[in-house]
């Protein structure tokens, strides 16, 4: 079975100063990895995704994430935060196994991103 | 890029209502779409896949008399919750992916807020 962990309920940066979500993840086979942000009231935004290729990944609004085999892992990162940064934040893998590719979520991370 | 359109954003009824939620893809199509439901500060719960000219696939524990789900045609999916209750109160989220290419990402709606009285 697939499945994704975010081990933080809640992270506070402030503007200006780098920030990361983590994520480990738990797959039979090769992992393809998303991150989603979700503002208040909306649907899930796609940031970034891991297939094959370079462990660092470029995404949307200047996310980046990091692909570590070794360690499970697939952070999220931005060098420099921004306070319209802040929202929730999901990393998600697909089952390749089962029928319909459906998608796994972790319990999210709130960014808070302060001034 | 996809979008995924999803109606109504907004709906509070009395209890014993039927509400049916729509769910677009406005430039593509989308054989497979997704729906789930989100309690607050909680993920997203996958309920079931809605499949194009078949039957929704429910996951464990999803009541499929509850939750109607009709895949018409490879743009529209709609879930119906029949007779809602307060407990239905919830954010109802749909995704679909192009081409049903497992290295793509999923597009969403953006929800729907259900309220029931």
């Amino acid at each position: 079975a697939q499945s994704v962990a975010q081990p933080e309920d809640q992270v506070n940066v402030a503007e200006g100063n780098p920030l990361t979500v983590k994520c480990t993840y738990s797959v039979s086979g090769n992992p393809y990895l998303f991150w989603y942000v979700q503002y208040p009231n909306r649907g899930l935004q796609f940031l970034l995704k891991y297939i094959t290729g370079d462990n660092l990944v470029k995404g949307s609004y200047g996310f980046e994430a990091e692909f570590n085999k070794s360690q499970t892992s697939f952070h999220l990162k931005k060098p420099s935060a921004l306070v319209s940064d802040s929202a929730l934040y999901f990393c998600a893998v697909r089952d390749m196994g089962g029928d319909f590719n459906k998608f796994y979520f972790g319990s999210g991370t709130k960014l808070n991103v302060k001034p | 890029g996809a979008v995924v359109s999803q109606h109504p954003s907004w709906v509070i009824c009395k209890s014993g209502t039927s509400v049916k939620i729509e769910c677009r893809s406005l430039d593509f199509q989308a054989t497979t779409m997704f729906w789930y439901r989100q309690f607050p500060k909680q993920s997203l719960m996958l309920m079931a896949t809605s499949n194009e000219g078949s039957k929704a696939t429910y996951e464990q524990g999803v009541e499929k008399d509850k939750f109607l789900i009709n895949h018409a045609s490879l743009t529209l999916s709609t879930l119906t919750v029949t007779s809602a209750h307060p407990e239905d109160s919830s954010f109802y989220i749909c995704s679909a992916g192009q081409g049903g290419r497992s290295n793509q990402p999923q597009h969403f709606g953006d929800g729907t807020r259900l309220s029931i009285l």
